[in-house]
């Protein structure tokens, strides 16, 4: 069975650009979910898709965003990039609400220069 | 507000040893919990999920125990070895609408040959 997984794997952007990170869910599974993991942060909860609505959001700026495709897979776009966006974005997903637990990608490695 | 606390932050213990990382959490109307280890740069493996009606759960060298009522969490790891160095995460499920693991800040556990 596919692992979660994450493209591109880097990505290397300039300040007020726009990122596009993509995830495609492990079959079955309904839910995705956004992790941000800055440098010496924790992982902070960016934003929860199940089937294809926005369910809940962290405490990010709007220019965090993103969706839910038919087929579960999801796109994070972060728009007017800031240097503080440079960190580490993981993707999970679970079926329904995480009750057989979540699975991580490797993650997508942002650098805004 | 709902927390997760690991101590300690970091552990640097010699090869064989038997070791005990901790996780607490404030509210302890969980859904259930997951331990995941992080090695650097990468996503997140998991080790073992706790279901809220569990009071431990074991995957070969590893025992984790779950106590709701006190608010905490272990994870045993038995005989440790240099590849068990990594950051071991620990996350809550609270479900519902709420949907997203909350996590501790880690332990980073270092296995000296």
């Amino acid at each position: 069975e596919a692992g979660v997984t994450q493209s591109p794997t880097h990505l290397i952007k300039t300040r007020g650009q726009q990122a596009t990170l993509r995830c495609s869910p492990i079959s079955g599974h309904t839910s995705v979910y956004w992790y941000q993991q800055a440098l010496g942060l924790g992982l902070q909860f960016l934003l929860w898709y199940d089937e294809g609505e926005e369910r809940n959001r962290g405490n990010f700026p709007p220019r965090f965003s993103g969706r839910q495709f038919p087929n579960y897979s999801s796109e994070l776009n972060v728009n007017a990039l800031e240097l503080e966006d440079s960190a580490l974005y993981l993707c999970a997903s679970s079926k329904g609400q995480g009750g057989y637990g979540y699975t991580f990608g490797s993650g997508t490695r942002l650098t805004v220069v | 507000k709902q927390e997760v606390t690991q101590i300690p932050a970091a552990l640097s213990v010699p090869e064989g040893e038997n070791l005990v990382l901790n996780c607490s959490f404030t509210d302890s109307a969980i859904y259930n919990l997951q331990w995941f280890r992080q090695d650097p740069g990468k996503g997140l493996t998991s080790l073992l999920l706790i279901q809220s009606s569990q009071r431990e759960q074991t995957s070969g060298r590893l025992n984790a125990s779950l106590d709701k009522s006190s608010g905490r969490s272990t994870l045993y790891i038995a005989a440790s070895q240099p590849g068990d160095s990594a950051t071991y995460l620990c996350a809550v499920n609270y479900g519902g609408s709420q949907g997203n693991l909350i996590f501790g800040k880690g332990t980073k556990l270092s296995v000296k040959p």
